[in-house]
């Protein structure tokens, strides 16, 4: 059983610049969550995807953006990127939409805006 | 608003100590609470789930209890070892209207030395 994967692993970019993260659900999961992790902080959540329409969003401006395809991998997109977009990015994988059960997780993205 | 609190920050022993880190929670109305890991600069591991209906779960050395009603939870670790040095984040899943998501706390640092 293959587990949830992210790529990249690092991505530097500079401020206004758009990115895009991705991330391959675990297999036999349907439901895939964003969240972003500041330096010295807890995860905060994004938003969530379940089959492939969004199902749950934080407070997070629009430029902040996703996708989930047929398959439930899943895109993050962020826009017009500002120093503060700097964090760790993970992805979690889980069967059943809201209230389902473990959210298992992916190793991250760490995205640097200058 | 759902908010979790983890106690200390930072927590350092010897090894072979036995230690209790601590989260609480504001809304009892949870769906389940689940204890992570976190490596530096790491995606996150999950070490246990405690479903509401619940009082503890048990891993290994690892001990999680949950007392819904009064909004805490403690993870106990049994003879601690150098590998145990890590980040420790507590987070819950409510069962309300906004299931979709997990709150995290901000997490303690445990270093446990040799």
């Amino acid at each position: 059983e293959t587990g949830v994967t992210q790529s990249p692993t690092h991505l530097i970019k500079t401020r206004g610049q758009q990115v895009t993260l991705r991330c391959s659900s675990q297999s036999g999961h349907n439901t895939v969550s964003w969240y972003q992790q500041a330096l010295g902080q807890g995860p905060q959540f994004i938003f969530q995807y379940y089959r492939e329409e969004e199902n749950g969003r934080g407070n997070f401006p629009p430029r902040f953006s996703g996708l989930q395809f047929p398959n439930y991998s899943s895109e993050l997109n962020v826009n017009a990127l500002e120093l503060d977009d700097s964090a760790l990015y993970l992805c979690a994988s889980s069967s059943g939409g809201a209230g389902a059960d473990t959210q298992y997780f992916g190793p991250g993205t760490r995205l640097t805006v200058l | 608003k759902q908010e979790v609190t983890q106690i200390p920050a930072a927590l350092s022993v010897p090894e072979g100590e036995n230690l209790v880190l601590n989260c609480s929670f504001t809304d009892s109305a949870i769906y389940n609470l689940q204890w992570f890991r976190q490596d530096p600069g790491k995606g996150l591991t999950s070490l246990l789930l405690i479903q509401s209906s619940q009082r503890e779960q048990t891993s290994g050395r690892l001990n999680a209890s949950l007392d819904k009603s009064s909004g805490r939870s403690t993870l106990y670790i049994a003879a601690s070892q150098p590998g145990d040095s890590a980040t420790y984040l507590c987070a819950v899943q409510n069962s309300g209207g906004s299931n979709y998501k997990l709150t995290f706390g901000k997490g303690t640092l445990l270093t446990v030395n040799p």
